[in-house]
C-alpha cells in the first residue's frame, strides 16, 4: 500500500501569510494527488486534483506542485475563512490513502 | 442539482451489522467510479472501499472481508453492507464520487455526501 505522510500536523499563521503544506508518498504517484479543505463538522471539499490543476470555483491563492513522490500545496495569502484542516490523497492505482491532515489555525 | 444523501448509521453492538445507503442526484452511480471513506471522532480521513463503473470493488485491508460495496441502478444509490462491526470502525461514513474525464484521468474526489455517524458499542 502507498503510505502518505503529510506535514506539519499543524502549524499557527495569520491572515495574509504565506502557507505550505507538504505530502510524501511512499512511491512515486504519478501526480494522483488531491488537496482537500475540511472545517469541523462538514465533508471534505476538493481544491486541487492532478497535483496542480485547481478545481472550478476555488480561490487561486491556493496552488499545488510536485511530482514523483514529493507534493506542495500553497495559499499565497491566508484569509481568515482558510483556517481549516487540509488532506492529501493520492488515487494512484485503485487504492487511495489520505494524509494525516494539517490543521492551520489562528496565531 | 448534484447531491448524495447518506443514510443508515446507528448505534450497533461490536460484532453487529449495518447497511449505509447513499441516494445520488444529479449524476448516475453506474457510470461513475464511488466510495466510501470514513472519519473516526476527532481523527483523519480514512478510505474504505471503491466500486468502479465496470463493477470492479475495492477495499482498505482494515475492512476487507467484512464490508461489501453495492449499487443499485434503478435507485441510483451506493450501499455499504457492514458486517462483524468492531469499535474501530465507529466513524462518520460519508460516500463521494471519483471524477473522471473523458480520457479517465482522475480528477480528484467530488462531490461528497454530508456524511452518516456510525457508533460501535456495548
Amino acid at each position: 500500500d502507498i503510505q502518505m505522510t503529510q506535514s506539519p500536523s499543524s502549524l499557527s499563521a495569520s491572515v495574509g501569510d504565506r502557507v505550505t503544506i507538504t505530502c510524501r508518498a511512499s512511491q512515486g504517484i504519478s501526480n494522483s494527488l488531491a488537496w482537500y479543505q475540511q472545517k469541523p463538522g462538514k465533508a471534505p471539499k476538493l481544491l486541487l486534483y492532478a497535483a496542480s490543476r485547481l478545481r472550478s470555483g476555488v480561490p487561486s491563492r491556493f496552488s499545488g506542485s510536485g511530482s514523483g513522490t514529493d507534493y506542495t500545496l500553497t495559499i499565497s495569502s491566508l484569509q481568515p475563512e482558510d483556517f481549516a484542516t487540509y488532506y492529501c490523497q493520492q488515487s494512484y492505482r485503485n487504492f487511495w490513502t489520505f494524509g494525516q491532515g494539517t490543521k492551520v489555525e489562528f496565531k | 442539482e448534484v447531491q448524495l444523501v447518506e443514510s443508515g448509521g446507528g448505534l450497533v453492538q461490536p460484532g453487529g451489522s449495518l447497511r449505509l445507503s447513499c441516494e445520488v442526484s444529479g449524476f448516475l452511480v453506474s457510470v461513475n467510479y464511488m466510495s466510501w471513506v470514513r472519519q473516526a471522532p476527532g481523527k483523519g480521513l480514512e478510505w474504505v472501499s471503491i466500486i468502479q463503473s465496470g463493477g470492479s470493488t475495492y477495499y482498505a485491508d482494515s475492512v476487507k472481508g467484512r464490508f461489501t460495496i453495492s449499487r443499485d441502478e434503478s435507485r441510483n444509490t451506493l450501499y455499504l453492507q457492514m458486517n462483524s462491526l468492531r469499535a474501530e470502525d465507529t466513524a462518520v461514513y460519508y460516500c463521494a464520487r471519483e471524477r473522471r474525464d473523458n480520457y479517465d484521468n482522475i480528477n480528484g474526489v467530488d462531490p461528497w455526501g454530508q456524511g452518516t455517524l456510525v457508533t460501535v458499542s456495548s
